[in-house]
């Protein structure tokens, strides 16, 4: 049960997009289409943002979306705003019907 | 509204017990499976046990297994982590989280806070 990869930190100007990579292996993120990304804001709970990979739960903005490509995923935020600057942490469903968390990565919008 | 409400944190001592309960309302409860997750101070997110809608399956981080136990009572809407042998390490905010269809957590609570400390 090894957390997934992610970036600690990752950075990017009002109006940009930016990509938050999760990488895991052939037993969770490479085996299944369930990963999902939350937003973290400072003191708060965790909110789900992306779910099945691509799956954008109602009253998320279309600026964020999801894909993946073998055992990596990936969260992408266009039109950087302030209000993005949180921290991100995908989540993975495993093949022994755990889950398990990235280490989490934290976005500075400049 | 989902609405889901922790409670049962505090201070305790390293090697004692306690019990947390996560009491759901505004989705029906017995429908659902259930999860904890936690967060140590300054890091990141954790999960530590889901449990089946009824109650009958279990799964566990192997951090945590043998010494946690997640359950449910669904007549009284609450789920339920009972932490045995608890270590320093253990010291974080701890959240339940309502499973959407099985690959997602869709809602959170605010969490509670536990301190493992001498």
């Amino acid at each position: 049960q090894s957390a997934l990869t992610q970036p600690a930190s990752v950075s990017g100007s009002p109006g940009q997009s930016i990509t938050i990579s999760c990488t895991g292996t052939t037993n969770d993120v490479g085996r299944y289409n369930y990963v999902s990304w939350y937003q973290q804001h400072p003191g708060k709970a965790p909110k789900l943002i992306i779910y099945d990979v691509s799956n954008r739960p109602s009253g998320v903005s279309h600026r964020f979306s999801g894909s993946k490509s073998g055992n990596t995923a990936s969260l992408t935020i266009s039109g950087l705003q302030a209000e993005d600057e949180a921290d991100y942490y995908c989540n993975s469903y495993t093949y022994s019907s755990t889950r398990v968390f990235g280490g989490g990565t934290k976005l500075t919008v400049l | 509204q989902v609405q889901l409400v922790e409670s049962g944190g505090g201070v305790v001592q390293p090697g004692t017990s306690l019990r947390l309960s996560c009491a759901a309302s505004g989705f029906t409860f017995s429908s659902y499976g259930m999860h904890w997750v936690r967060q140590a101070p300054g890091k990141g997110l954790e999960w530590v046990a889901v449990i089946s809608y009824d109650g009958s399956t279990q799964y566990y981080a192997d951090s945590v297994k043998g010494r946690f136990t997640i359950s449910r009572d669904n007549s009284k809407n609450t789920l339920f982590l009972q932490m045995n042998g608890l270590r320093a390490e253990d010291t974080a905010v701890f959240y339940c989280a309502k499973d959407g269809v099985g690959t997602y957590l869709d809602h959170w609570g605010q969490g509670t806070l536990v301190t493992v400390s001498s």
